[in-house]
Order: structure tokens, then C-alpha cells, then sequence
């Protein structure tokens, strides 16, 4: 089990750049989340996934961002013309529906500056 | 509608103190809770959690929590601080109500004085 990973760590693009973020969640795990973290607040929900289906997203998934997990393993999450408010972390998170809780194991994240 | 409220955005305590990090949650129906705590530049790691049963859980580091019904608490505590812990605390909330989506409060700092 080698956890979820999440490419780049970092990102540092120009306004009005397009940037694409890769998820790879934890192997037998069939639901994916993406969040959003900006300073000094906790992170807040943008979109998930069960299997390859897209199931909901957040009013504060604009229509610049769309995501994808075209064979409900790794999933990307793309920008598009960012916007300096874009300036955040990005997490990805994945989990299991079966039994239990279904607990979210986070990955590291990657943080995006939008100068 | 759920929501997770988190006293104190900064907690300091001495090396050695009693850590106290406060958590309360409003729900229609009995939740999910969680702990998770965030180094620099790191993602969220489970400290503990609570679905059903003993309502006090412990979890890794010597972290305990315990859910308390009645006032829709569920404070994080750890009986001796140590430097290590210092780092950002996050409480969460799901359940099959919620679709099981996480609600996070807003996080608490702990900072750890030697």
C-alpha cells in the first residue's frame, strides 16, 4: 500500500494558464475526492468520484475546473484560465465503500500559485 | 445541514501539558466524526475516529477523543504534549446522510513551548 499520490507537489503558472493536476488514489479504492485548502481554513469539498462516475460537485467547482477518472483508478483535475483566486492546495482523497466509516486517506497535496 | 465548529483557531500548551482541542458538530442524525492533523506542507493524516460503539476512541500518538452526545462534542485531548505534535488539527464530520462527504472545521494550531 503505498498511499494516495498526487503530481505535481507544485505548480507556479502565469494567469490565464491552463494547469492539470494527477491523482493516484490507494489501488482497491473506489471513490475519490478532491478538496480545496487555502490558508487557515480547513479544506472544503470541490467534486468526487465513485468508480468512473463523476457523482457530485460543488458550487464552488467553477466552470473552469473540470475533473475526470476515466478508468475509475487515477483521476486529474484541470484549471482552466486561471485566476490569481485559484492560488491554493489541492488534495486528493480516496476511500472505500464497504464497511466501516469509509474513511478518507488524503495525499500530500499539491499547492498551486497563480502569480 | 452539517457543520463542524473548532474553538480556538491557536492552541499553545507547554511540553508536558494536558492538550485540549475543542470540536463541535451540528447534525440531524448521529455522525461520523474524525480527527486529522496536517504538518507543513502535507496532507491530512487519521488521527481518530468515531462510527459507532465506545464513544471514547484513542487513536495514534496518544490522541483521544470522546463523543459526547448530548453536547454534540467530540474534543480532541492527549494526557502530555510533546514537540512533535505540533501541527494543525482538523475535525470532520460524514455520514450516510451526508453522502458521506467530510465537512471540516476550520483547523486549530498547536504550538508546543519546550
Amino acid at each position: 500500500d503505498t498511499g494516495v499520490s498526487q503530481n505535481p507537489r507544485h505548480k507556479i503558472t502565469k494567469r490565464g494558464q491552463n494547469v492539470t493536476f494527477r491523482c493516484d488514489p490507494i489501488s482497491e479504492h473506489n471513490r475519490l475526492y478532491w478538496y480545496r485548502q487555502t490558508l487557515g481554513q480547513g479544506p472544503e469539498f470541490l467534486t468526487y468520484f465513485q468508480n468512473e462516475a463523476q457523482l457530485e460537485k460543488s458550487r464552488l467547482l467553477s466552470d473552469r475546473f473540470s475533473a475526470e477518472r476515466p478508468k475509475g483508478s487515477f483521476s486529474t483535475l484541470e484549471i482552466q484560465r486561471t485566476e490569481q483566486g485559484d492560488s491554493a492546495m489541492y488534495l486528493c482523497a480516496s476511500s472505500l465503500t464497504s464497511g466501516g466509516a469509509w474513511e478518507q486517506f488524503f495525499g500530500p497535496g499539491t499547492r498551486l500559485t497563480v502569480l | 445541514a452539517q457543520s463542524v465548529t473548532q474553538l480556538g483557531s491557536h492552541v499553545s500548551v507547554s511540553e508536558g501539558a494536558l492538550v485540549l482541542l475543542r470540536c463541535n458538530y451540528s447534525s440531524s442524525v448521529p455522525p461520523y466524526l474524525f480527527w486529522y492533523v496536517q504538518y507543513p506542507n502535507q496532507g491530512l493524516q487519521l488521527l481518530l475516529k468515531y462510527t459507532t460503539g465506545a464513544t471514547l476512541v484513542k487513536g495514534i500518538n496518544g490522541f483521544e477523543a470522546e463523543f459526547k452526545k448530548s453536547e454534540t462534542s467530540f474534543h480532541l485531548t492527549k494526557p502530555s504534549a510533546h514537540m512533535s505534535d505540533a501541527a494543525e488539527y482538523f475535525c470532520a464530520v460524514s455520514g450516510p446522510n451526508t453522502g458521506n462527504q467530510f465537512y471540516f472545521g476550520t483547523g486549530t494550531s498547536l504550538t508546543v513551548i519546550p
